[in-house]
This record gives C-alpha cells, structure tokens and sequence, in this order.
C-alpha cells in the first residue's frame, strides 16, 4: 500500500497545550495537504505545503516537511476542546494522476477543557 | 473554496439494492471529482476519479461494475452501489478538484448500511 503511516494514532491533551502530528510518505511528491475531520463528516483543507517549502504557518497552525526523510509534521498551538476531530495527512504524488490524494491514516486529537 | 454537498447523508437498504449517492459543486463547475470510501476509524481511500463527459478511472481493486460512476454534468457525479452487501456498508466522501489549485473540497459524506 502507498498509504501514508500517521503517528500517534491518538492522542490526548489539555486545552492550552500543544499537539504534535507527524506524518509519513513512501514516494516523491508534488504537495502535501492536511485536513481535519469532525467524527462522521467530511473533510476540511487546513493547509498545504508544497515539496519545495519547508515550513508554513497559518493562525494556529505550523507544518514542516522534510522531503529527504518524506516526513511532515503539523503542530497546533494552544489548543483548544473544538480542535478535536482527526487529522489527516495527505499527499499528492509526483508521479501518478492529476491531484489524486493518498491519505495518511490519520491522528484522533482528544482536546480535553 | 467550492461547496459540496452530497445526498443522501445516510442511507440504509437490504442486502442486494442498489443505492445511488449523489455528489454536487453548488459554485464551481468540477470537471474532476474523487469518490473515496472510508471505514470506521480508517483513514479515506481513493476509490475512483470521476471525469465529465468520460468514463471513470478506477483504483485497483474497486470493481467498476459494481462501483458505477457517472459525471454526466459539471456538477454532478453520481456512484452507485449495485447489489448491495453487508461489507459494502461505509462512509462515502466525494470531492471535488479545482484545477489550478491543489486542494480538494469535500462533500459531507454519505453513510451507507447495509442490512
């Protein structure tokens, strides 16, 4: 499988406190995205980076990536209880179909108040 | 962004319906969607690229002729689940590609059980 390997699996925090995401990927890559998931929704797009940037910040947010290892990590900063949902990485890949997505298997985030 | 939305939310039939799920860009004319599957507590996987006006791609290991996929407008791509079973039940994600841009919209999702 080209899937994509997320850890920690879960994870569970105070409000206030930082979360920590990393993220995983076998091939070489265009982009890789983020997105979060509210339990039984669809996803949103929470930031992009592409395979020539290293870090990028938007509000709360900061995602490194670091192509020689084909890893990326998100941390969110000061958490809060409505940032718990699951957190996908995903990637598109440099070689195959225009846009397609190979998804990470993702990070449950429990923000607790 | 583009809005999707999807219907039904969810849906739950017998053993050996079909059940068609439809997938909407209310503001953006999507020559590309993506219909992805995920199970309980499993990441999305691709199982299909929709193309206007064409027929779709579909990922190895999703049957076509079961999975069926229909992009008949710039705003609507349809999957249908033929013959339905049990291990078809899940959640259904569509999505929509915006061209130029590389982020991907998603639809809310369909539930489908399968009885």
């Amino acid at each position: 499988s080209q899937q994509g390997e997320e850890d920690p699996q879960a994870l569970s925090i105070q409000e206030g406190e930082n979360a920590t995401m990393n993220c995983s990927y076998k091939t070489s890559i265009n982009n890789l995205q983020w997105y979060r998931q509210n339990s039984g929704r669809g996803l949103v797009h929470l930031i992009l980076i592409r395979s020539n940037e290293r870090e990028k910040h938007s509000g709360r947010l900061r995602v490194t990536l670091d192509t020689s290892k084909k890893s990326s990590s998100l941390l969110i900063t000061a958490s809060r209880a409505a940032d718990t949902a699951s957190y996908f990485c995903a990637t598109e890949d440099g070689n195959t179909g225009f846009q397609k997505l190979v998804f990470g298997t993702g990070t449950r985030l429990l923000v607790s108040p | 962004g583009a809005v999707v939305s999807q219907h039904p939310s969810w849906v739950i039939c017998k053993s050996g319906t079909s059940v068609k799920i439809e997938c909407r860009s209310l503001d953006f004319q999507a020559t590309t969607m993506f219909w992805y599957r995920q199970f309980p507590k499993q990441s999305l996987m691709l199982m299909a690229t929709s193309n206007e006006g064409s027929k779709a791609t579909y990922e190895q290991g999703v049957e076509k002729d079961k999975f069926l996929i229909n992009h008949a407008s710039l705003t609507l791509s349809t999957l249908t689940v033929t013959s339905a079973h049990p291990e078809d039940s899940s959640f259904y994600i569509c999505s929509v590609a915006t061209g130029g841009l590389n982020e991907q919209f998603f639809g809310p999702g369909t539930r489908l059980t399968v009885l």
